[in-house]
């Protein structure tokens, strides 16, 4: 079964540091990929998407993602991560036209 | 922008109470989704719906589950008989037509649903 693993639960960065965030996926076709953030008690905005392409794709708030056929991954990255970054991110794969999320990590920012 | 919307935002009911989510998706939308997550676990696919019928369901999605359209703005989902184990957040998500549309699904804010 197609599946996202996001390997890491919690990441703490220091305000204005380098972010980089793991996910794995697992599928058999080119694969649709997503992003997805969620502050506290708010809902999922979607940051960045890949369909096909150009394997780097620019998301909103700063952040890129990069497509990597021969290791199975689609890590999301920002150069200089701000306090409002703080939130949980997740990884998504489009399966039979749903959504099948990984576990999330949660990103902790210290000034 | 176009946006889902989804009401309450915030459900609290007695076990075994019927409850009735709302959610508006963007108007010419009409794929439409309902994912619930579990606090502190990770967004789960519980049934998408088109052209007036479900397309798929996940295996939480058992017969105290229900979907309508009942209008041509409103999708909800109904939960007959609530169990402790319902509390959750529910999101609806709605997807176009188009040819990248369809890949691309839009969430709501989502309904926190507490059960006691």
């Amino acid at each position: 079964a197609q599946s996202v693993t996001q390997p890491d639960i919690h990441i703490t960065v220091s305000e204005g540091a380098s972010l980089e965030l793991r996910c794995n996926y697992s599928y058999g076709a080119t694969p649709y990929l997503f992003w997805y953030v969620q502050s506290p008690g708010q809902g999922l905005q979607l940051l960045l998407k890949y369909f096909s392409g150009d394997t780097l794709v620019q998301g909103i708030k700063g952040f890129e993602a990069e497509f990597k056929r021969s290791q199975s991954s689609f890590n999301l990255r920002k150069p200089s991560v701000h306090w409002s970054d703080a939130a949980e991110y997740f990884c998504a794969v489009l399966n039979d036209y749903k959504l099948s999320f990984g576990a999330g990590t949660t990103v902790t920012v210290r000034a | 922008e176009p946006e889902v919307t989804q009401t309450p935002s915030h459900q609290v009911t007695q076990m075994g109470q019927e409850v009735i989510l709302r959610c508006v998706p963007i108007s010419n939308h009409l794929y439409f989704y309902w994912y619930r997550q579990i606090l502190g676990q990770k967004v789960e696919f519980l049934v998408s719906f088109y052209n007036n019928e479900i397309s798929e369901k996940s295996e939480i999605f058992d017969d105290q589950f229900s979907v309508e359209r009942p209008d041509g703005s409103n999708f909800t989902l109904k939960i007959r008989s609530t169990k402790l184990e319902d509390s959750a957040m529910y999101f609806c998500a709605s997807t176009g037509v188009g040819l990248e549309d369809y890949n691309e699904q839009f969430f709501g804010p989502g309904t926190r649903l507490t059960v006691l």
